[in-house]
């Protein structure tokens, strides 16, 4: 079975902090993708990286920044945090067919 | 852009009935896939089904079977003789084609579906 962890559960942090949130999957899958999911709006992409180094913007990546320094940990940055990037974070794994996810990070920005 | 729209926000079912979740979609890619996630309170995401477009016949996978309309751009998941455990969040799930090798999957706003013992 895949393994995609997240490291955190839950997160508390406050405005202005830099904040990162890991992802690590276990199956050598290519494909690694980060979402935020918002009550009424589902998922929404956030970035997604297909190999070490590359990454590829989604629908919102205002606010955020990622990094994949070895295939199987893909990082999300949130540079200076604000109260409007409190929400669920998913990260998922692919070898192009279905997604993998982790169990998500629920952040909270004070 | 492809989009994916699920215009249910929550359902009801009663135990051991059958529910059908809506979904659609807008693409003009001819070969793509479609899934449907299962979220439940401990948050994971669990695939439940999947459909690859080229294939006529509908996926199935024991009580949980869907509806793929190619043409009409429509893939409802159905659920038999539901159970407590099927209460959960169910989003469908769209994978397009990215560019350069890569794909993007994209997501409805999902449906919550209650199970009423």
């Amino acid at each position: 079975d895949v393994k995609v962890t997240q490291s955190s559960r839950y997160l508390v942090k406050r405005t202005g902090e830099k904040v990162f949130l890991e992802c690590v999957q276990d199956m050598d899958h290519e494909n690694m993708f980060w979402y935020r999911q918002d009550p009424g709006l589902g998922l929404r992409l956030i970035y997604f990286s297909y190999d070490v180094k590359m990454k590829e913007k989604g629908d919102i990546p205002e606010g955020y920044s990622v990094s994949r320094e070895k295939k199987e940990r893909f990082s999300l940055i949130l540079e200076s945090a604000s109260t409007n990037q409190t929400s669920m974070y998913l990260c998922a794994s692919s070898l192009g067919k279905p997604l993998h996810f982790g169990n998500g990070t629920r952040l909270t920005v004070t | 852009a492809q989009t994916v729209t699920q215009s249910q926000p929550e359902m009801s079912v009663q135990e051991a009935e059958t529910v059908t979740l809506s979904c659609t979609y807008d693409t003009s890619e001819s070969d793509y896939y479609l899934f449907w996630y299962k979220q439940p309170p401990s948050r994971q995401m669990i695939l439940v089904i999947r459909q690859e477009a080229y294939k006529q016949q509908n996926a199935t996978e024991n009580r949980f079977s869907v509806n793929f309309q190619k043409a009409a751009k429509s893939f409802s998941l159905k659920i038999s003789d539901s159970q407590l455990g099927d209460a959960a969040m169910y989003f469908c799930a769209y994978r397009s084609y990215g560019g350069s090798g890569t794909y993007k999957y994209i997501f409805g706003t999902g449906t919550r579906l209650k199970v009423l013992a």
